[in-house]
């Protein structure tokens, strides 16, 4: 059982490129989130989605876009790449009013 | 606005001795709190949880306690052990509307032995 899934788990981009992280679950819940944690800091919530096709702003979402077309899928994208976007990315999931299942992470680095 | 926080960045405790992690929230509608264990380069995972009807929930060694007129919870760890030497996250969330799940910033334990 593979639970949550992220790809790549390391990356370094140019100041300016594109990327996209990948986030999938296979335990059909409906409410997937994406965080980013900075050294030293907490987890801040980037953007979160109810369900297929319904996506919404968290913390600090500026930098970034997502999107669902499946309930499986939630992947979120980096247009520009500034070093202020340097962190580890967690993707989560939640099935009902209980735990959010994570995945292992992303360490994304933009020189 | 840290809706969620976790004042203390870090705590050291002898083992065998009770480790108490706080966390402080803002936002009243909150409805259902979590504590998360981190160790380094692994995702967080579940530890325990409370809805905002209760004021205990017991698992083993662990207890979350919610004072909800305080906007206040912690997490006792009795008798701690060298394996919970990690980075506790509270959250929270509400379980109807958005389902927005907010973090704090955490607290570093070290379980010395």
């Amino acid at each position: 059982n593979a639970g949550v899934t992220q790809t790549p788990k390391f990356r370094i981009l140019k100041i300016g490129q594109s990327m996209t992280l990948q986030c999938t679950q296979d335990m059909n819940h409906n409410y997937m989130y994406w965080y980013r944690q900075d050294p030293g800091m907490g987890l801040k919530l980037i953007y979160y989605s109810v369900g297929a096709g319904i996506t919404d702003k968290g913390e600090v979402p500026n930098g970034y876009n997502v999107s669902r077309s499946t309930t499986e899928d939630f992947p979120l994208r980096l247009e520009l790449a500034a070093p202020s976007q340097t962190s580890v990315y967690f993707c989560a999931s939640l099935g009902g009013a209980t735990e959010a299942f994570f995945g292992q992470g992303t360490r994304l680095t933009v020189v | 606005d840290q809706q969620v926080k976790q004042n203390s960045p870090s705590l050291s405790v002898q083992e065998g001795r009770i480790s108490i992690l706080n966390c402080d929230y803002t936002n009243s509608m909150f409805d259902y709190f979590l504590w998360y264990k981190k160790y380094p380069a692994e995702g967080p995972t579940f530890l325990i949880s409370i809805s905002s009807i209760k004021d205990k929930n017991e698992d083993g060694r662990f207890t979350v306690f919610l004072n909800k007129s305080a906007k206040h919870l912690s997490l006792h760890i009795v008798p701690s052990q060298p394996g919970d030497s990690a980075v506790y996250f509270c959250a929270a969330h509400f379980t109807s509307g958005t389902y927005k799940y907010i973090f704090g910033t955490g607290t570093r334990l070290k379980v010395l032995a």
